[in-house]
């Protein structure tokens, strides 16, 4: 099955610093993928969406300033958390889609929980 | 903007006993998906709903999809120690292609 690979699993990091997460699609080619955040017993919020090749599209309220993207190759997406405070401690999840398509479901990643301190 | 509504937020049940969670969309979707999310861990991908009506079934589990195709529900039959986690049902937007993930539910089972 497809397999989504994210890292770092945890991070803890000082208030100011940037922080970047990894995803990778590691038995398939994932042209976009789905960056998430969830807060503890709650649902999951997409943030942004990466496309490969292009600009990532972000929801409504989310900083792309804040909340850098990359999606440089097919199987490698990466945001970076910058200049990072204690109120974008979080689990954060991406996510793609194999086969390709929008009703296929979602392979998640394990997810990243920044703790920042 | 569209938005999918779960309920109940949590359900402790007896092991043994019967589990439904109740999935809501404020507007008409393309499919259903449901997911599992242990605690700890991600969510796993369980099953997707097209059809308006659909009903499908892995093992102990029964899925349906509403006539309208803007309600879902997930049933557990006899549930078991193993079937604690947070269960989400996500609509696939019509207009957007987006899924949109409900609140989820969170169910305990007391063994």
């Amino acid at each position: 099955g497809a397999v989504v690979s994210q890292h770092p699993s945890w991070v803890i990091c000082k208030s100011g610093t940037s922080v970047k997460i990894e995803c990778r699609s590691l038995d398939f080619q994932a042209t976009t993928m789905f960056w998430y955040r969830q807060f503890p017993k709650q649902s999951l919020m997409l943030m942004a969406t990466s496309n490969e090749g292009s600009k990532a599209t972000y929801e409504q309220g989310v900083e792309k300033d804040k909340f850098l993207i990359n999606h440089a190759s097919l199987t490698l997406s990466t945001l970076t958390v910058t200049s990072a405070h204690p109120e974008d401690s979080s689990f954060y999840i991406c996510s793609a889609r194999d086969p390709a398509g929008a009703v296929a479901p979602l392979h998640f990643g394990n997810g990243t929980r920044l703790t920042v301190t | 903007g569209q938005q999918v509504m779960q309920i109940p937020q949590y359900q402790h049940v007896q092991e043994g006993e019967d589990f439904t969670t109740y999935c809501n969309s404020s507007t008409t979707l393309s499919n259903i998906q449901w997911y599992k999310q242990r605690p700890g861990g991600h969510p796993v991908f369980l099953i997707q709903l097209v059809k308006s009506g659909e009903v499908k079934k892995q093992k102990r589990l029964t899925f349906q999809f509403g006539e309208a195709k803007k309600n879902s529900s997930l049933h557990i039959t006899a549930t078991q120690t193993t079937d604690v986690g947070t269960y989400f049902c996500a609509g696939g937007s019509s207009n957007t292609g987006k899924l949109i993930f409900g609140q989820g539910t969170t169910l305990q089972v007391k063994p």
